[in-house]
């Protein structure tokens, strides 16, 4: 069984101060993804990164893959309350096609 | 429509009972996936559909639970004799291919199934 452990599950923040979300598994990915998702509704996709080492940036956020491709972390910068979600890391397990393996997901809060 | 859509947005049935819960992919998409969700929860598994064909099945946790996709665009998730542990948001995605996990997948707003 594939594991993808996410960490925090809960974070909460000031506005302005910096986080990182841990996203870890024993398994090579193909690809990993990072969405967010808000209350009743679907998942929404911030960023694929598929090359080991890859980083990627969204604006404030930092996006990196490890290179393993096993590990995965999203580091948010001078964080604000329009930031505030649940943040979610799914992997696409290597040599099972487009199946996604989900994270726990982290709910960040941040308060003005 | 633009993005994935999922019918309907809430279904609330007795234990027992038979439900269907219908997925429209993006135009033009191949893949389509089926995912559920608990409260607190990443999303979990079920089964996804490469064409007509499932690809790969192994989420279903039982045989209650079926899925079709008869022309390759529009897919029902089917589930008999429905369980209170059933319950729970039921999404649906698409994507363009496979291309071994890199084509990004595109999720639709979910289905939530309370079954009392």
């Amino acid at each position: 069984t594939q594991l993808l452990e996410q960490s925090p599950q809960f974070l909460s923040i000031q506005e302005g101060e910096n986080l990182t979300v841990y996203c870890n598994s024993s398994s090579v990915f193909s690809s990993l993804q990072w969405y967010r998702q808000e209350p009743g509704e679907g998942p929404v996709l911030l960023v694929t990164v598929v090359t080991g080492g890859e980083v990627k940036k969204l604006k404030r956020l930092t996006f990196q893959f490890g290179d393993a491709r096993k590990d995965s972390s999203l580091h948010i910068t001078a964080a604000q309350p329009g930031d505030t979600g649940l943040y979610l890391c799914a992997g696409a397990v290597q040599n099972q096609g487009g199946k996604l393996i989900f994270g726990q997901g982290t709910e960040l809060s941040v308060k003005p | 429509g633009a993005g994935v859509s999922q019918t309907p947005s809430n279904k609330v049935t007795e234990k027992g009972k038979y439900v269907e819960l219908r997925c429209d992919p993006i135009s033009g998409h191949t893949a389509l996936y089926w995912y559920r969700q608990s409260l607190g929860q990443g999303p979990e598994f079920l089964i996804y559909f490469q064409g007509t064909g499932a690809a790969d099945d192994s989420g279903l946790p039982n045989d209650r639970f079926f899925a079709v996709r008869p022309e390759g665009s529009v897919s029902t998730l089917k589930i008999q004799r429905t369980e209170r542990g059933d319950s729970a948001v039921y999404l649906c995605a698409s994507s363009l291919g496979v291309r071994g996990g890199k084509d990004t997948q595109y999720f639709g707003p979910g289905t939530r199934l309370t079954v009392l």
